[in-house]
């Protein structure tokens, strides 16, 4: 069974700090997707990554994926308030019938 | 360009019945993904549907099913809700079958009473 871990599942980081946020999964897939959601929200696509080595930045936020370690890593880069939100990563697994397994979530709130 | 939209926003619905949800994808788009968010969770795959049929599915019983219309909208289809399918429910759109970007739709909240 397809699992994905995140870790931290809570961050809490003062402005202009820099962090990263792990996801890691259980079977081999080159299809992993960054998701952000605010409170009450819907999700807002960050980052789709296709290949091995795949590295995208957009803003603050920068993603990587490493599917040889079955990793992905999002890096925030000088934190501001703006980007607290709850940021989820999401594995792409096609055996026979697609699925998409998302990770628990980080929770991640910038302190002024 | 209008984005994904979902109705109804929000939906109180009895122990045993049953409940339908739409969503319209992008226009151009020919894939829609359906999720189910408990609070406090991440969202977990329902089914996706591409160019009308299904394409991938998951592990969901069998009271949950979908369907795509040649306009390529779809409907959710939920039979003998229990308590436990009180969530939001997520609608997604892409281009393609596999691969793409993701977009979702604000989400349907569905409390069972």
């Amino acid at each position: 069974e397809l699992k994905v871990e995140q870790n931290p599942l809570f961050l809490s980081m003062q402005e202009g700090k820099n962090y990263t946020i792990y996801c890691n999964y259980s079977t081999t897939s080159d299809r992993l997707y960054w998701y952000r959601q605010d409170p009450g929200k819907s999700l807002e696509s960050l980052f789709v990554l296709l290949s091995n080595g795949a590295v995208k930045q957009e803003g603050r936020l920068m993603a990587s994926l490493d599917t040889k370690a079955r990793l992905s890593t999002l890096h925030i880069t000088a934190a501001v308030h703006d980007l607290s939100a709850t940021y989820f990563c999401a594995v792409g697994a096609a055996s026979g019938t697609y699925k998409y397994i998302f990770g628990t979530g980080t929770r991640l709130k910038v302190l002024a | 360009d209008a984005g994904v939209t979902q109705s109804p926003t929000h939906l109180i619905k009895t122990r045993g019945q049953q409940v339908t949800l739409r969503c319209s994808p992008i226009s151009g788009h020919k894939s829609v993904s359906w999720y189910q968010q408990v609070l406090g969770q991440g969202p977990q795959f329902i089914f996706q549907y591409y160019e009308k049929e299904e394409r991938g599915r998951g592990n969901f019983p069998d009271r949950f099913s979908a369907r795509q219309f040649p306009n390529y909208s779809s409907e959710l289809n939920v039979n003998a809700l229990l308590l436990g399918d009180s969530a939001l429910y997520l609608c997604a759109s892409s281009e393609g079958q596999w691969g793409y970007e993701q977009y979702f739709g604000p989400g349907t909240r569905l409390t069972v009473t």
